[in-house]
């Protein structure tokens, strides 16, 4: 069974480019969460969907930093223009929330995108 | 002010001894949950073990376990019998289920170094 899928796996580019980063969740997941993770700030939340919709996006830095999640099976997030600050490791996870046992999920993360902008 | 605080940044252990990360946690929620995951140098990020704030048992997950002290508001993790494998870094997390919706926060994690 297939995990979470990401792509591209290593992105380096140039400032003032635009980003696009894509994941496939876990096939009957219903919520997607996107990270972002440093040295300095650690694994922050960025945005997450339950049933495709974006719930609590406060977490995204700034107009720069947009996400969609068209269908059950794919999401983006897109940076646009992307800056030298926002060279980081870009998770995507996917979990299966129930609306009985909503306190224990476990989120499955795909391996990352390792963004740099030089 | 921190949610999740992993006070030691590095800890060695000798290969087949236990270790204990260290991890606490701030939460007014009556409802929460902790988790633990690894990251190896590979990246990846692994499930290691939960805990529901209303479990009255330490959960355990083979030769993982999770010393839960609610009214110290600690949960930190024991690994038993360690091995050169088991190097990484260690993040604690924390899902607050009446206040935080499905976020859960991470704390700065602990790398672990095995000691052959």
């Amino acid at each position: 069974d297939a995990g979470v899928i990401q792509s591209p796996r290593h992105e380096v580019t140039e400032m003032g480019q635009e980003v696009t980063l894509r994941c496939k969740p876990i096939s009957g997941h219903n919520s997607l969460f996107w990270y972002r993770q440093t040295m300095m700030r650690g694994l922050e939340l960025l945005i997450y969907f339950n049933n495709n919709v974006p719930i609590d996006d406060s977490g995204m830095p700034e107009d720069r930093f947009s996400a969609k999640m068209p269908n059950a099976s794919f999401s983006t997030l897109k940076i646009q223009p992307s800056e030298p600050r926002d060279s980081a490791v870009y998770f995507c996870a996917s979990s299966l929330l129930g609306a009985v046992d909503r306190e224990y999920y476990e989120q499955y993360f795909g391996p990352g995108t390792r963004l740099t902008v030089t | 002010a921190q949610k999740i605080t992993q006070t030691q940044p590095g800890m060695f252990v000798q290969e087949k001894e236990a270790v204990t990360l260290d991890c606490t946690y701030d939460t007014s929620d009556q409802s929460y949950g902790l988790f633990w995951y690894k990251q190896p140098s590979s990246g990846e990020m692994i499930f290691l073990i939960y805990q529901g704030s209303y479990d009255e048992q330490n959960a355990t997950e083979g030769r993982y376990s999770l010393n839960f002290q609610k009214a110290r508001k600690s949960a930190n993790l024991v690994i038993s019998a360690s091995q050169l494998g088991d190097s990484a870094m260690y993040f604690c997390a924390m899902r607050e289920l009446n206040t935080g919706g499905f976020k859960t926060i991470f704390g700065a994690g602990t790398r672990l170094f095995v000691k052959a």
